[in-house]
């Protein structure tokens, strides 16, 4: 089965700073997702990408961008953070068959 | 737009009572649904479901799809405390392989004992 990691569980930054959220999968799905995670709002898809160096935006890719420089890994960049991007950040591959998701197990960034 | 609702937003049962949560949807290429629990953190798989009518089971849980109706149901039986997660509804669609599943917003169960 393949592992999607999330470098970070908790993380606390500040109003303005550059945060990076990193995944990684151990084996080699093209397809990879950024989603973040408010109660009533739901998965809200920000970035995702098909493979190196491509990259889509989702559904709501303001205020951030995404790195996809090895098929591995794909970084979630918060260019000058602020509190209203305080959620919970979900990273997901996609498997190749069945076309369901593999997701990680998340990073609650708070912004202060 | 492709659109996933699922019903009721949030629920709150003893145990041992049976549920039912509901996932519709309105997608152009349906190609399957999917359901899964998130307790604190990731979700984590429980079906896919492909064909109409093909009930999917998993000890105490079940999901059946309507593709004329064009619906889902998960049904948890002599629920537990354990069973107490948000459960995801999603679609997956095209054939393409590169688009992402379309969520609904979850239904939030809560399990007393």
């Amino acid at each position: 089965d393949v592992k999607v990691t999330q470098s970070s569980r908790y993380l606390v930054k500040r109003t303005g700073e550059k945060v990076f959220l990193e995944c990684v999968q151990d084996m080699d799905h093209e397809n990879m997702f950024w989603y973040r995670q408010d109660p009533g709002l739901g998965l809200r898809l920000i970035y995702f990408s098909y493979d190196v160096k491509m990259k889509e935006k989702g559904d709501i890719p303001e205020g951030y961008s995404v790195s996809r420089e090895k098929k591995e890994r794909f970084s979630l960049i918060l260019e000058s953070a602020s509190t209203n991007q305080t959620s919970m950040y979900l990273c997901a591959i996609q498997e190749t068959s069945p076309l369901g998701y593999t997701f990680g197990s998340g990073t609650r960034l708070t912004v202060v | 737009e492709d659109k996933v609702v699922q019903s009721p937003l949030s629920l709150v049962v003893h145990e041992g009572d049976t549920v039912t949560l509901n996932c519709s949807y309105e997608v152009t290429n349906f190609r399957s649904l999917l359901w899964y629990k998130q307790e604190k953190k990731a979700p984590t798989f429980l079906f896919m479901l492909t064909s109409s009518g093909i009930e999917k089971k998993s000890g105490r849980l079940s999901s059946i799809l309507d593709k004329k109706e064009l619906f889902s149901i998960l049904n948890i039986t002599a629920t537990q405390t354990g069973d107490s997660a948000v459960y995801l509804c999603a679609v997956c669609v095209s054939n393409s392989g590169n688009t992402p599943l379309v969520f609904g917003k979850g239904t939030r169960l809560s399990v007393i004992a």
